[in-house]
């Protein structure tokens, strides 16, 4: 089973832009959870979805959203970019059943703001 | 609210060493979950384990093992004859029933050297 997938993979902004980050999760989970990791403030959670609806967020502004699609593709959007959007952007899938709550990582999309 | 403590910030351990990582977590839930997660330098997260918290049998795969004790609070991780490739950062995390939001610790930095 191919496992999750994050593109791009690296990306380069300007302040005041906005991004775009894509993840196609392991074939057949229809959870999928979002997290930013930076050396100061380590792995956050973002956002959960599932079977296209957003279940649970963490502590983020407004300019950080995501959506689910069908097929559970997700994508995170990040409008008026900072620079402390710096960051590594990871997603995670999960399964159900026996294997519930454990979440497999993909990449992760590294994002640079200058 | 949930806390997830690894104390030790970086190990350094020379190969075949055995070492043990520290996880100490916080949480009101009753039932709620445990992960391991290994970071190469790579960055992808990789799985390493679950453990639910009503199941306190400890568990060994291979060089790997864990002991999850209620009593203090503590899930630690021991890497027996240490190799090379166990370099890595290592997180602790935890999620409360019914979630797939998982919060981490800041994450050990392990060594081996050769």
């Amino acid at each position: 089973k191919a496992g999750v997938t994050q593109t791009p993979r690296y990306l380069i902004k300007t302040r005041g832009q906005q991004v775009t980050l894509s993840c196609s999760p392991i074939s057949g989970h229809r959870s999928v959870s979002w997290y930013q990791q930076t050396p100061g403030q380590g792995l956050q959670f973002l956002f959960e979805y599932f079977s296209e609806t957003q279940r649970n967020k963490g502590n983020f502004p407004g300019r950080f959203s995501g959506r689910q699609f069908s097929n559970s593709r997700s994508e995170m959007n990040v409008s008026t970019l900072e620079l402390g959007d710096s960051a590594l952007y990871l997603c995670a899938s999960s399964s159900v059943g026996d294997r519930v709550y454990e979440q497999y990582f993909g990449p992760g999309t590294r994002l640079t703001v200058t | 609210a949930q806390k997830v403590t690894q104390a030790q910030t970086e190990i350094s351990v020379v190969e075949k060493e055995d070492v043990t990582l520290d996880c100490v977590y916080e949480t009101r839930d009753t039932t709620y979950y445990l992960f391991w997660y290994k970071q190469p330098p790579s960055g992808e997260l990789v799985f390493l384990i679950r453990r639910n918290s009503f199941d306190e049998q400890n568990e060994i795969s291979g060089r790997y093992s864990w002991n999850f004790q209620k009593s203090t609070s503590s899930f630690n991780f021991t890497i027996t004859a240490s190799q090379v490739v166990d370099s890595a950062v290592y997180f602790c995390a935890l999620s409360g029933a019914g979630s797939y939001q998982l919060t981490f610790g800041k994450g050990t930095k392990l060594s081996v050297i050769p």
